[in-house]
């Protein structure tokens, strides 16, 4: 079973709409921590929101929010006010546990932002 | 502010010929890791590495090595390349884990690997 989901393979918004990107996780453990990546066309992967699974408030990162359910083990990502420059493919990942092994991040497939003036 | 190097940017290899990618950090973070990027795919852990002179497997390790000899740098070798090891390779870093810390992975610029 996968560990991280990203149903959407591509999502299309206009300027200054807000946009929702869907992450569902699948964890045993209580301890984890999950994380959102910007990938744009020139390749580079960009730290953008963290959320720990013991923050009881939602993460805020400028125009980015992170919408924590964890009952229903999701973390979606939301964007207000898109701008063209948030044209890019989005990455969900995971890291779980609290030993050593559990440092690296299992991501989902991506989805890919498009916006348009 | 350098963050993370890789090199190369691109190489072409042939089928049978080995190489090594190189990683250089400057941020001082104990923990490294390889992962591949294939289409489609995500991104998968090849090998990570927890402190100079450890390392450790990921998911897909086959046919890959590493090495971290200096806190700085942590090194993929492939002995013999194959078509399907046609990617392109991230190299990550961060602190060391700190439970519920907010500890992100900072990326290489990547290097796009093709195997004729």
């Amino acid at each position: 079973a996968q560990k991280i989901t990203q149903t959407q393979p591509g999502m299309f918004v206009q300027e200054k709409e807000a946009v929702t990107l869907d992450c569902t996780y699948d964890t045993s453990d209580q301890s984890y921590g999950l994380f959102w990546y910007k990938q744009p066309s020139s390749g580079e992967m960009i730290f953008l929101i963290y959320q720990g699974s013991y923050d009881e408030q939602n993460a805020t990162e400028g125009r980015y929010s992170l919408n924590f359910q964890k009952a229903r083990k999701s973390a979606n990502l939301v964007i207000s006010a898109s701008q063209l420059g948030d044209s890019a493919m989005y990455f969900c990942a995971m890291r779980e546990g609290v030993n050593q092994a559990g440092t690296a991040l299992i991501f989902g497939k991506g989805t890919t932002l498009s916006v348009s003036s | 502010n350098a963050g993370v190097t890789q090199t190369p940017k691109f190489r072409v290899l042939k089928t049978g010929q080995s190489m090594t990618l190189l990683c250089a950090q400057d941020m001082n973070h104990e923990y490294m890791y390889w992962y591949r990027q294939d289409p489609g795919m995500g991104l998968r852990l090849i090998h990570y590495s927890v402190g100079e002179g450890t390392t450790a497997k990921g998911e897909v390790p086959d046919g890959y090595n590493v090495s971290r000899l200096k806190k700085q740098n942590f090194l993929l070798g492939l002995e013999s390349a194959a078509p399907s090891q046609t990617s392109v390779y991230f190299c990550a870093s961060s602190y060391q884990y700190r439970v519920n810390g907010n500890q992100p992975q900072h990326f290489g610029d990547g290097t796009r690997l093709s195997i004729l």
